[in-house]
């Protein structure tokens, strides 16, 4: 069965420090997407970024970044240069798609501090 | 930019209630999803609805539960008889293919 561990419940760190979320995956399927998702103090879910299974490659968008490795089945995501309006619980989450699922499954979350 | 919208924001309702939390998904998506997230817990599915029908639901999806497109607009989430263990922020969600969007979420407290 699909599983997503984020082992870091919380991390605090001051601004402008780089900070790394950890996230690993369990999946028989070979195809499957990853999703890192936002949720700030309001509430809201925000999606921030999907990856497919068939692609590797790292992603940068900004100060966030993403690393997939299939080797490890991880998705880390890395800000950089850390502010305090990044102070949310980031979510990392699942979708397997070999049987055309398309339900998210969710780590239980690493809630992030910045502190200024 | 278009968004999901939920109604109402926060629904406190009885023990045994029956309770329908309203939601309208971003116009030209195809799938719709709930979603629960227990307070300081994680995000849980519930159930996904494309062609107006049922596409998946998980274990807590129980009769107890049912989904609704009742109109081109709406998506609805009826829980019938309420229990405290349904207290949770509920989201619905949408999507045209992969990237689901959602909704800013009910909180139900059941009393």
């Amino acid at each position: 069965a699909q599983k997503v561990t984020q082992a870091q419940t919380e991390i605090s760190v001051v601004e402008k420090e780089d900070v790394t979320l950890d996230c690993v995956y369990e999946t028989r399927d070979t195809t499957y997407y990853l999703f890192w998702y936002k949720q700030p103090p309001s509430g809201e879910l925000v999606f921030l970024i999907r990856r497919n299974s068939f692609d590797e490659q790292n992603e940068i968008s900004g100060r966030y970044s993403w690393n997939f490795q299939k080797s490890t089945s991880s998705f880390n995501f890395t800000i950089t240069a850390s502010q305090v309006v990044d102070s949310a619980v980031y979510f990392c989450a699942l979708s397997e798609r070999d049987t055309g699922r398309r339900a998210l499954t969710f780590g239980s979350g690493t809630r992030l501090q910045v502190q200024p | 930019e278009p968004e999901v919208t939920q109604t109402p924001s926060h629904q406190v309702t009885q023990m045994g209630q029956e309770v329908i939390l309203r939601c309208v998904p971003i116009s030209n998506h195809l799938y719709f999803y709930w979603y629960r997230q227990i307070l300081g817990q994680k995000v849980e599915f519930l159930v996904s609805f494309y062609n107006n029908e049922i596409s998946e639901k998980s274990e807590i999806f129980d009769d107890q539960f049912s989904v609704e497109r009742p109109d081109g607009s709406n998506f609805t989430l009826k829980i019938r008889s309420t229990k405290l263990e349904d207290s949770a922020m509920y989201f619905c969600a949408s999507s045209i293919r992969d990237e689901q969007y959602f909704g800013p979420g009910t909180r139900l407290t059941v009393t």
